[in-house]
């Protein structure tokens, strides 16, 4: 079964600083990955996914996540930090699929990211 | 984004009685699940639904029944609500088989006393 490890709760900031929120996963062959964002009393909104290809993704508002398969992590990126960035962050995989087509997304317990101005 | 409603998007019942929650989509997508989001717990999903009539259980299903008669709509019922099933509750849907990202509605929140 897969498995999505954020191993912060909490995550810091000053505004202007790089954040990074960790993400380690654990799937059985390619994963697919996945950063969403949820701010107060709203869903998810996606921000950026990994496929295939570079490991470098980039994704809204700025952010990007970087794919390291030797180290099986994908972990969320921003070079400048927003006060507006303070959010819930979920990072996601998804499994491989069953013989019947069906496809399960796996989250993270979620970090949350407090910018401070 | 999936054009996905949620209904009710707030409701309080007491221990003891169905509750229904239901999912609706315009876009036509095969995949639908339901999740509840739990502090300390993140996202945990309990059912899901590949098709009309095909549905399948996630981590948490005990005590959570769905439906699935049409494409556009996704229905999760809960029997006999408990206390414990206090949560948020969110529908998402997406082409999950092929890009693999989902699309989130805004969250049903139930109490139950």
């Amino acid at each position: 079964a897969q498995s999505v490890a954020q191993p912060e709760d909490q995550v810091n900031v000053a505004e202007g600083n790089p954040l990074t929120v960790k993400c380690t996963y654990s799937v059985s062959g390619n994963p697919y990955l996945f950063w969403y964002v949820q701010y107060p009393n709203r869903g998810l909104q996606f921000l950026l996914k990994y496929i295939t290809g570079d490991n470098l993704v980039k994704g809204s508002y700025g952010f990007e996540a970087e794919f390291n398969k030797s180290q099986t992590s994908f972990h969320l990126k921003k070079p400048s930090a927003l006060v507006s960035d303070s959010a819930l962050y979920f990072c996601a995989v998804r499994d491989m699929g069953s013989g019947a087509g069906s496809y399960q997304l796996t989250f993270g317990k979620g970090t949350k990211l407090s910018v401070i101005p | 984004d999936a054009g996905i409603t949620q209904s009710p998007r707030h409701k309080v019942t007491e221990t003891g009685t169905p509750v229904t929650l239901r999912c609706h989509q315009t876009e036509n997508h095969r995949y639908m699940y339901w999740y509840r989001q739990d502090p300390g717990h993140g996202l945990r999903l309990i059912h899901y639904s590949y098709g009309v009539k095909d549905t399948d259980k996630g981590e948490v299903s005990d005590g959570y029944s769905v439906s699935r008669s049409k494409t556009e709509d996704f229905l999760l019922t809960l029997e006999s609500a408990t206390s414990s099933q206090t949560s948020v509750y969110f529908c998402a849907t997406g082409a999950v088989q092929s890009t693999g990202e989902l699309f989130f509605g805004e969250g049903s929140r139930l109490t139950v006393l």
